[in-house]
């Protein structure tokens, strides 16, 4: 069975700092991983995705996810967070060869000024 | 190229009626997901239709159904609204869905508001 758990529901930051997301996944063979981010009235937009190439994903936006195997997690990060990521940002898993997404619960990120 | 796009994008609905929703997916794109998002329950499966098949299908009611046409266009129906049907419901389109490929990338439609009164 494929799931994901989103540590936190919530998270604040300052401008111009870093931003950590943290997913965990568990899953029965070899994921596929992607983080997708919703702003408000909007529908889901792809930040970036694993599928099995390089552990260290870069995406749009200065955002980057690790996949580390031996931690079943895929953190999101952002060395400088901009006022334009306040968001609900999901992680996801999916089988390699499936379509079926799991998504996780969301966290909602705030940026203060 | 244009984007996933859903129809319409408001609804209000009463207790007991039916709705249809429609999505149509990336040109080119014959996989078509749908997702119903509330407050309490998140980001959940619905089914998954490829070639005019459901592939895969979520834990809801018959109420909640789907088909896909031959040009890969999808409709959703859910017969007998009740309260808690009120979410977005987010329609999704894959370039692939063949088994052994490792690109499954989802592109997401802005998504239908229906509201149950």
């Amino acid at each position: 069975a494929q799931s994901v758990t989103q540590l936190d529901s919530h998270v604040s930051v300052s401008e111009g700092t870093p931003v950590l997301l943290r997913c965990n996944y568990s899953s029965s063979y070899s994921p596929s991983l992607f983080w997708y981010v919703q702003h408000p009235n909007k529908g889901l937009q792809l930040l970036l995705k694993y599928t099995s190439a390089a552990t260290l994903v870069k995406g749009i936006n200065g955002f980057e996810a690790e996949f580390k195997k031996s931690e079943t997690s895929f953190h999101l990060t952002k060395p400088s967070a901009h006022m334009s990521d306040a968001a609900e940002y999901f992680c996801v898993v999916t089988l390699r060869t499936g379509n079926q997404f799991y998504f996780g619960t969301g966290t909602s990120l705030t940026v203060i000024p | 190229k244009a984007g996933v796009t859903q129809t319409p994008r408001y609804l209000i609905k009463t207790r007991g009626q039916q709705v249809t929703l429609s999505c149509s997916p990336i040109s080119g794109h014959r996989s078509v997901s749908w997702y119903q998002q509330t407050p309490g329950q998140g980001l959940q499966f619905l089914f998954e239709y490829f070639s005019e098949t459901q592939r895969n299908k979520g834990n809801f009611p018959g109420r909640f159904s789907g088909r896909q046409f031959s040009n890969s266009r999808s409709e959703m129906n859910v017969s007998t609204l009740e309260l808690g049907d009120s979410a977005l419901y987010l329609c999704a389109s894959s370039p692939t869905r063949l088994r052994g490929d490792s690109y499954n990338e989802q592109f997401f439609g802005p998504g239908t508001r229906l509201t149950v009164l």
